[in-house]
């Protein structure tokens, strides 16, 4: 089946560190693939997206690129922020059919501090 | 404009009870999806609903399911409720069709606790 593997945290960085948060998935088939962020307290929200083999999502100063040959999508950051803390989930969806069915990673908790 | 909206956002319940809960998408969506996150399975997808109409399902037993209103609300119900159906349920409305509904919104979550 497909699955989402996502790297194993907690992560804790200071202000302005460098962030990668690495995602590899197993599909059959050409996935659409996300990134999601849950702050403290509130429901998941997407923070950026990829549709296809190339496509690099970008959103808050956060990036991913979708690796058709690494099976990967890993999220980067170049400059963290406290305000950045939060749990960050990676997930797929395979096809038009799938509608709102994505299948989720186990998150990354990264802590920010100051 | 609002948020999605789960009510209540936390319940305890005993082994065997049954257990309803509600989700109000963001106005004008039309996608509800159902969600269930625990420490040790993650989020895994439950079913979706468009247009008052089952469009996906996951790989629950029949104890869940689900419906969708006019208004496109929906609610939840477990029956027979186990221990390990304690978990945090999440609601997620979309804007799109089934086909188009890449971008979705979250609510909060319901906390079952099934003791």
């Amino acid at each position: 089946g497909n699955s989402v593997t996502q790297m194993e945290g907690p992560v804790t960085l200071s202000e302005e560190a460098f962030l990668t948060i690495n995602c590899t998935y197993t599909a059959t088939g050409y996935p659409s693939l996300f990134w999601y962020v849950q702050y403290p307290g509130e429901g998941l929200q997407l923070l950026l997206k990829a549709t296809k083999a190339d496509d690099k999502g970008s959103n808050k100063g956060f990036e991913a690129t979708y690796r058709k040959e690494t099976t990967s999508f890993h999220l980067e950051k170049g400059s963290v922020q406290v305000s950045d803390s939060a749990v960050y989930f990676c997930a797929l969806r395979m096809s038009e059919t799938s509608g709102s069915r994505l299948t989720f990673g186990e998150g990354t908790q990264l802590t920010v501090n100051p | 404009k609002a948020g999605v909206t789960q009510t209540p956002r936390y319940l305890i319940k005993t082994r065997g009870q049954q257990v309803t809960l509600s989700c109000s998408p963001i106005s004008g969506h039309r996608s509800v999806s159902w969600y269930q996150q625990t420490p040790g399975q993650g989020l895994q997808f439950l079913f979706e609903y468009f247009s008052e109409t089952q469009r996906n399902k996951g790989n629950f037993p029949g104890r869940f399911s689900g419906r969708q209103f006019s208004n496109s609300r929906s609610e939840m119900n477990v029956s027979t409720l186990e221990l390990g159906d304690s978990a945090l349920y999440l609601c997620a409305s979309g804007q799109g069709t089934v086909a188009t509904n890449e971008k979705l919104f979250f609510g909060s979550g319901t906390q079952l606790s099934v003791l």
